[in-house]
Protein backbone atom coordinates (compact mmCIF):
# COMPACT_ATOMS: atom_id res chain seq x y z
CA UNK A 1 0.00 0.00 0.00
CA UNK A 2 0.99 3.55 -0.91
CA UNK A 3 1.24 5.78 2.31
CA UNK A 4 0.66 9.45 1.81
CA UNK A 5 2.20 11.46 4.21
CA UNK A 6 0.92 15.42 4.68
CA UNK A 7 3.03 18.30 6.74
CA UNK A 8 1.94 19.89 8.81
CA UNK A 9 -0.61 18.16 10.80
CA UNK A 10 -2.22 21.70 11.07
CA UNK A 11 -0.72 25.17 9.65
CA UNK A 12 -1.33 28.34 10.71
CA UNK A 13 -1.77 31.46 8.91
CA UNK A 14 -3.88 35.02 8.55
CA UNK A 15 -6.42 36.04 6.16
CA UNK A 16 -4.48 37.29 2.42
CA UNK A 17 -1.21 35.28 3.09
CA UNK A 18 -0.30 32.45 1.16
CA UNK A 19 -0.15 28.74 2.53
CA UNK A 20 1.94 25.82 1.74
CA UNK A 21 0.97 22.54 2.11
CA UNK A 22 3.22 19.29 1.40
CA UNK A 23 2.42 15.39 0.71
CA UNK A 24 4.69 12.75 0.48
CA UNK A 25 4.28 9.18 -1.25
CA UNK A 26 6.17 6.46 0.21
CA UNK A 27 6.91 5.50 -3.88
CA UNK A 28 6.56 7.30 -6.89
CA UNK A 29 2.76 8.20 -7.72
CA UNK A 30 4.13 9.91 -11.50
CA UNK A 31 1.54 12.73 -11.19
CA UNK A 32 -1.65 10.66 -10.14
CA UNK A 33 -2.02 12.91 -7.15
CA UNK A 34 -5.60 14.58 -6.20
CA UNK A 35 -5.98 17.33 -3.80
CA UNK A 36 -9.67 17.82 -1.70
CA UNK A 37 -10.46 20.35 0.05
CA UNK A 38 -13.16 19.28 3.29
CA UNK A 39 -15.52 21.78 5.88
CA UNK A 40 -16.27 20.64 8.73
CA UNK A 41 -20.27 18.97 8.32
CA UNK A 42 -19.43 19.21 4.44
CA UNK A 43 -18.13 16.43 2.00
CA UNK A 44 -14.57 16.93 0.19
CA UNK A 45 -14.32 18.70 -2.64
CA UNK A 46 -12.40 18.06 -5.25
CA UNK A 47 -9.39 20.83 -6.24
CA UNK A 48 -6.60 19.27 -8.29
CA UNK A 49 -5.86 16.43 -10.14
CA UNK A 50 -3.02 14.99 -12.04
CA UNK A 51 -1.13 16.73 -9.45
CA UNK A 52 -1.62 20.29 -10.64
CA UNK A 53 -4.58 20.51 -13.08
CA UNK A 54 -7.28 22.18 -11.19
CA UNK A 55 -10.96 21.26 -11.23
CA UNK A 56 -13.62 23.48 -13.21
CA UNK A 57 -14.18 26.53 -11.45
CA UNK A 58 -11.70 26.58 -8.73
CA UNK A 59 -10.00 29.85 -8.23
CA UNK A 60 -6.87 30.71 -9.90
CA UNK A 61 -5.43 31.03 -6.18
CA UNK A 62 -5.35 27.46 -5.62
CA UNK A 63 -2.17 25.61 -7.58
CA UNK A 64 -0.67 22.30 -7.18
CA UNK A 65 2.56 21.38 -8.05
CA UNK A 66 4.74 18.17 -8.10
CA UNK A 67 5.40 14.54 -9.48
CA UNK A 68 7.10 11.56 -8.12
CA UNK A 69 7.01 11.25 -4.49
CA UNK A 70 7.08 15.24 -3.54
CA UNK A 71 4.10 17.31 -4.04
CA UNK A 72 2.67 20.63 -3.03
CA UNK A 73 -0.88 22.50 -2.90
CA UNK A 74 -0.09 26.42 -2.65
CA UNK A 75 -2.85 28.69 -1.72
CA UNK A 76 -1.93 32.47 -2.45
CA UNK A 77 -4.21 35.34 -0.66
CA UNK A 78 -5.99 33.53 2.03
CA UNK A 79 -9.78 34.13 2.36
CA UNK A 80 -11.87 33.83 4.95
CA UNK A 81 -13.66 30.49 2.97
CA UNK A 82 -10.57 28.40 2.64
CA UNK A 83 -9.91 27.59 5.84
CA UNK A 84 -10.55 23.77 6.38
CA UNK A 85 -8.83 20.56 6.09
CA UNK A 86 -6.72 19.46 2.72
CA UNK A 87 -6.22 15.78 1.79
CA UNK A 88 -4.71 14.75 -0.79
CA UNK A 89 -4.83 10.91 -2.36
CA UNK A 90 -2.86 8.92 -4.76
CA UNK A 91 -4.49 7.27 -7.60
CA UNK A 92 -2.00 5.62 -9.09
CA UNK A 93 -1.42 2.33 -7.41
CA UNK A 94 -3.05 -0.43 -10.02
CA UNK A 95 -5.51 -2.49 -9.04
CA UNK A 96 -6.74 0.60 -7.31
CA UNK A 97 -5.80 0.87 -3.84
CA UNK A 98 -6.27 4.40 -3.51
CA UNK A 99 -4.95 5.96 -0.34
CA UNK A 100 -5.33 9.30 1.27
CA UNK A 101 -2.79 11.02 3.31
CA UNK A 102 -4.20 12.05 7.26
CA UNK A 103 -4.86 15.86 6.23
CA UNK A 104 -3.70 19.18 7.03
CA UNK A 105 -6.00 21.74 9.10
CA UNK A 106 -5.48 24.96 7.70
CA UNK A 107 -6.59 27.81 10.75
CA UNK A 108 -6.04 30.90 11.42
CA UNK B 1 -28.18 19.87 -11.61
CA UNK B 2 -25.56 16.68 -10.65
CA UNK B 3 -25.40 15.07 -7.52
CA UNK B 4 -25.23 11.79 -5.50
CA UNK B 5 -27.47 11.41 -2.75
CA UNK B 6 -26.76 7.90 -0.03
CA UNK B 7 -28.85 5.91 2.28
CA UNK B 8 -29.45 3.30 3.74
CA UNK B 9 -27.61 4.45 6.77
CA UNK B 10 -27.94 3.22 10.66
CA UNK B 11 -27.10 1.49 13.85
CA UNK B 12 -26.32 -2.44 13.55
CA UNK B 13 -25.48 -5.06 15.72
CA UNK B 14 -21.97 -7.02 15.29
CA UNK B 15 -22.18 -9.66 12.39
CA UNK B 16 -25.08 -7.67 10.85
CA UNK B 17 -25.54 -6.48 7.88
CA UNK B 18 -26.84 -3.13 5.63
CA UNK B 19 -27.72 -2.11 2.25
CA UNK B 20 -26.35 1.13 1.05
CA UNK B 21 -27.40 3.31 -2.22
CA UNK B 22 -26.70 6.05 -3.98
CA UNK B 23 -28.96 7.63 -6.32
CA UNK B 24 -27.46 9.83 -9.14
CA UNK B 25 -28.99 12.56 -11.09
CA UNK B 26 -28.11 15.22 -13.51
CA UNK B 27 -25.75 12.48 -15.24
CA UNK B 28 -25.90 8.95 -16.55
CA UNK B 29 -23.94 6.68 -14.08
CA UNK B 30 -22.98 4.60 -16.70
CA UNK B 31 -20.50 6.88 -18.41
CA UNK B 32 -18.43 7.01 -14.93
CA UNK B 33 -16.72 4.77 -12.62
CA UNK B 34 -17.80 4.85 -9.23
CA UNK B 35 -16.39 4.27 -6.03
CA UNK B 36 -17.27 4.25 -1.99
CA UNK B 37 -15.37 5.91 0.91
CA UNK B 38 -15.83 6.23 4.19
CA UNK B 39 -14.55 8.18 6.73
CA UNK B 40 -14.53 7.71 10.72
CA UNK B 41 -15.83 10.73 12.63
CA UNK B 42 -13.06 13.17 13.16
CA UNK B 43 -10.91 11.13 11.45
CA UNK B 44 -8.94 10.60 7.82
CA UNK B 45 -10.11 8.84 4.26
CA UNK B 46 -10.66 5.47 3.07
CA UNK B 47 -11.31 4.32 -0.03
CA UNK B 48 -13.56 1.34 0.08
CA UNK B 49 -14.44 0.01 -3.35
CA UNK B 50 -14.53 0.61 -6.83
CA UNK B 51 -17.08 0.14 -9.60
CA UNK B 52 -15.96 0.33 -13.87
CA UNK B 53 -18.45 1.95 -15.68
CA UNK B 54 -20.27 -1.10 -16.81
CA UNK B 55 -19.56 -2.76 -13.64
CA UNK B 56 -16.95 -5.73 -15.31
CA UNK B 57 -14.47 -4.32 -13.14
CA UNK B 58 -14.95 -4.24 -9.44
CA UNK B 59 -12.06 -3.93 -6.49
CA UNK B 60 -11.94 -3.48 -2.81
CA UNK B 61 -9.98 -2.53 -0.24
CA UNK B 62 -8.59 -5.36 1.82
CA UNK B 63 -10.77 -3.94 5.29
CA UNK B 64 -13.99 -4.93 3.32
CA UNK B 65 -12.48 -7.60 1.00
CA UNK B 66 -15.05 -10.44 1.70
CA UNK B 67 -17.52 -9.14 3.16
CA UNK B 68 -18.99 -5.90 0.90
CA UNK B 69 -20.32 -5.93 -2.08
CA UNK B 70 -20.03 -3.13 -4.72
CA UNK B 71 -23.07 -3.17 -7.55
CA UNK B 72 -24.72 -0.73 -9.98
CA UNK B 73 -27.86 -0.68 -11.74
CA UNK B 74 -27.08 1.99 -14.86
CA UNK B 75 -30.68 1.57 -16.14
CA UNK B 76 -32.21 3.57 -12.39
CA UNK B 77 -28.72 5.53 -12.16
CA UNK B 78 -28.08 3.64 -8.74
CA UNK B 79 -24.94 2.60 -7.13
CA UNK B 80 -25.23 -0.09 -4.09
CA UNK B 81 -22.91 -1.41 -1.16
CA UNK B 82 -23.98 -4.40 0.45
CA UNK B 83 -22.01 -4.30 3.82
CA UNK B 84 -22.11 -7.83 5.87
CA UNK B 85 -20.50 -9.60 8.97
CA UNK B 86 -20.23 -5.56 9.59
CA UNK B 87 -17.52 -4.58 12.30
CA UNK B 88 -17.26 -1.98 15.08
CA UNK B 89 -14.33 -0.62 12.75
CA UNK B 90 -16.68 -0.52 10.03
CA UNK B 91 -18.50 2.35 11.71
CA UNK B 92 -18.12 5.72 9.82
CA UNK B 93 -19.89 7.94 7.25
CA UNK B 94 -19.76 5.96 4.03
CA UNK B 95 -19.73 8.44 0.82
CA UNK B 96 -20.57 7.43 -2.72
CA UNK B 97 -18.16 9.51 -5.08
CA UNK B 98 -17.94 9.92 -9.23
CA UNK B 99 -14.54 9.34 -11.11
CA UNK B 100 -13.60 12.07 -13.17
CA UNK B 101 -13.56 11.14 -17.15
CA UNK B 102 -9.90 12.88 -17.31
CA UNK B 103 -8.45 11.08 -13.85
CA UNK B 104 -9.76 7.69 -12.79
CA UNK B 105 -9.12 7.25 -9.29
CA UNK B 106 -9.63 11.32 -8.46
CA UNK B 107 -13.44 11.99 -7.85
CA UNK B 108 -15.16 14.88 -8.22
CA UNK B 109 -18.95 14.38 -7.07
CA UNK B 110 -19.59 13.47 -3.82
CA UNK B 111 -22.43 12.24 -2.01
CA UNK B 112 -23.60 14.36 1.43
CA UNK B 113 -22.86 10.47 2.92
CA UNK B 114 -24.84 8.35 5.06
CA UNK B 115 -23.88 6.95 8.51
CA UNK B 116 -23.14 4.02 9.40
CA UNK B 117 -22.63 2.59 12.92
CA UNK B 118 -21.25 -0.96 14.41
CA UNK B 119 -22.37 -1.24 18.02
CA UNK B 120 -24.06 -4.14 19.90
Amino acid sequence: EIVMTQSPATLSVSPGERATLSCRASQSVSNDLAWYQQKPGQSPRLLIYGASTRATGLPARFSGSGSGTEFTLTITSLQSEDFAVYYCQQYNDWPPRFTFGQGTKLEI
Amino acid sequence: QVQLVESGGGLVKPGGSLRLSCAASGFSLSDYYMSWIRQVSGKGLEWVSYSSSSGSAIYYADSVKGRFTISRDNAKNSLTLQMNSLRAEDTAVYYCARCTNNAIGAFDIWGQGTMVAVSS
